[in-house]
Parts: C-alpha cells; sequence; structure tokens
C-alpha cells in the first residue's frame, strides 16, 4: 500500500509563530485528507485536498500530486493549535481506507 | 460536530469478552470506515462498507467483524478480546465508496481491556 511519511514528527512552537508540515506519499493519490486530532482526541477535518492549495483561516495547504507531497500552513499559531497534525492520502486504487501517516505532534507554548 | 455519531464512548471490559461498536454516518453518507488507533500501531484501517455491502478490507483481525444495517448505521463487534486490542476505535463516513470523497471522523469509542 501507499507509504507516508510526515515531518517534522515533533514541533515546539511559542504562540504566534508559523510553522510548515510536511507530507510525502509514495503512490499516485486521488484523494489526501489533512486532520488535526485534538487532545481529547477528536479528529477534525482541516482540508481535503488531493491537489492544488486551500485556505482557510490562519490555515492553507497545498498538495503537488506530481511530486508526491502535501504542505500545511499554520499562521500566528494559537494554544488550540495544538495537537497531532495528521496527513491521509489513499492511493489511486480507491478502494482502500485512508492510509494515515504517524503525524506531526504539535506543541505551542503560551 | 463531524455529523458521526458512536456509541458508546468508553467501555472497559476483561480478556475473553466481547464487545459492539456502534455507528451512525452522517445523513446521506453511504459509506461507513472504521479505524483503531493504539499507540504503537497508530491509525489503521479496519473495514469499509459501503450500502450494505463490503467494500474494502484493512488490517482487521478475525476476532473483529463488522457490518452496515438497511438504515446504513454500522457494528464493529470485538470478540476474545486481548489487552493488545485497547484502543480508541474511530467510525468515518462519506458519501462515496470507491474513490473516496471526504471523510468525517465520530469522536471514537475508548475501549480498555483489562
Amino acid at each position: 500500500g501507499i507509504q507516508v511519511e510526515q515531518s517534522p514528527p515533533d514541533l515546539i512552537l511559542q504562540e504566534g509563530a508559523n510553522s510548515t508540515l510536511r507530507c510525502n506519499f509514495s503512490d499516485s493519490v486521488n484523494n489526501l485528507q489533512w486532520f488535526h486530532q485534538n487532545p481529547w482526541g477528536q479528529l477534525i477535518n482541516l482540508f481535503y485536498i488531493p491537489s492544488g492549495t486551500k485556505q482557510n483561516g490562519r490555515l492553507s495547504a497545498t498538495t503537488v500530486a506530481t511530486e508526491r507531497y502535501s504542505l500545511l500552513y499554520i499562521s500566528s499559531s494559537q494554544t488550540t493549535d495544538s495537537g497531532v497534525y495528521f496527513c491521509a492520502p489513499t492511493s489511486g486504487g480507491g478502494a482502500d481506507g485512508l492510509t494515515f501517516g504517524k503525524g506531526t505532534h504539535l506543541i505551542i507554548q503560551p | 460536530d463531524s455529523g458521526v455519531t458512536q456509541t458508546p464512548k468508553h467501555l472497559i471490559t476483561a480478556t475473553g469478552q466481547r464487545v459492539t461498536l456502534r455507528c451512525s454516518p452522517r445523513s446521506g453518507d453511504l459509506s461507513v470506515y472504521w479505524y483503531q488507533q493504539s499507540l504503537d500501531q497508530g491509525l489503521q484501517f479496519l473495514i469499509q462498507y459501503y450500502n450494505g455491502e463490503e467494500r474494502a478490507k484493512g488490517n482487521i483481525l478475525e476476532r473483529f467483524s463488522a457490518q452496515q444495517f438497511p438504515d446504513l448505521h454500522s457494528e464493529l463487534n470485538l470478540s476474545s478480546l486481548e489487552l493488545g486490542d485497547s484502543a480508541l476505535y474511530f467510525c468515518a463516513s462519506s458519501v462515496r465508496g470507491q474513490g473516496h470523497g471526504e471523510l468525517f471522523f465520530g469522536e471514537g469509542s475508548r475501549l480498555t481491556v483489562l
């Protein structure tokens, strides 16, 4: 199946900082989602982005499918941004579930 | 609120027992997916149902089974439970089956096996 590598694995930032999280994947994709898992364990949809760029407030994401990577940008970080960010693509076959990376554990300090 | 409902939220049971986790998908969604999140394995895809039929299988153990009912809710049955089955079990739903639309996750059912 598709392999997913997220970097960095851990990130500690001060409130107000910007960050870029990266997701590399090994195969062509027809779906890619970014999720935020908050400290209570909830998985929150951030972006559905198999290709192109999307923005939602302080967050934006870009997927370059031909080069097999996706980036999540977080600007002006807030403490509520803390948690684990997962990238989850589906390979071109489309019949399998999303494959989750190991995530980036983000801690925003006040 | 994603619109996906899972029950129970927490469950504590003993080894060897059997439990059933329930999921109601978002209104209009035909696909239901089950995922297991454990500390050592991360988030793993277990199984997918689309409109009542099994569509794809992932790393689901033979002790586990699932089904999707005519009203589209789904149940995940876990039997002969072992300590290692302790995990957070998520259900997700989407409109589409193959090729996937956007998946929306429930809040999860946290299973503790003692």
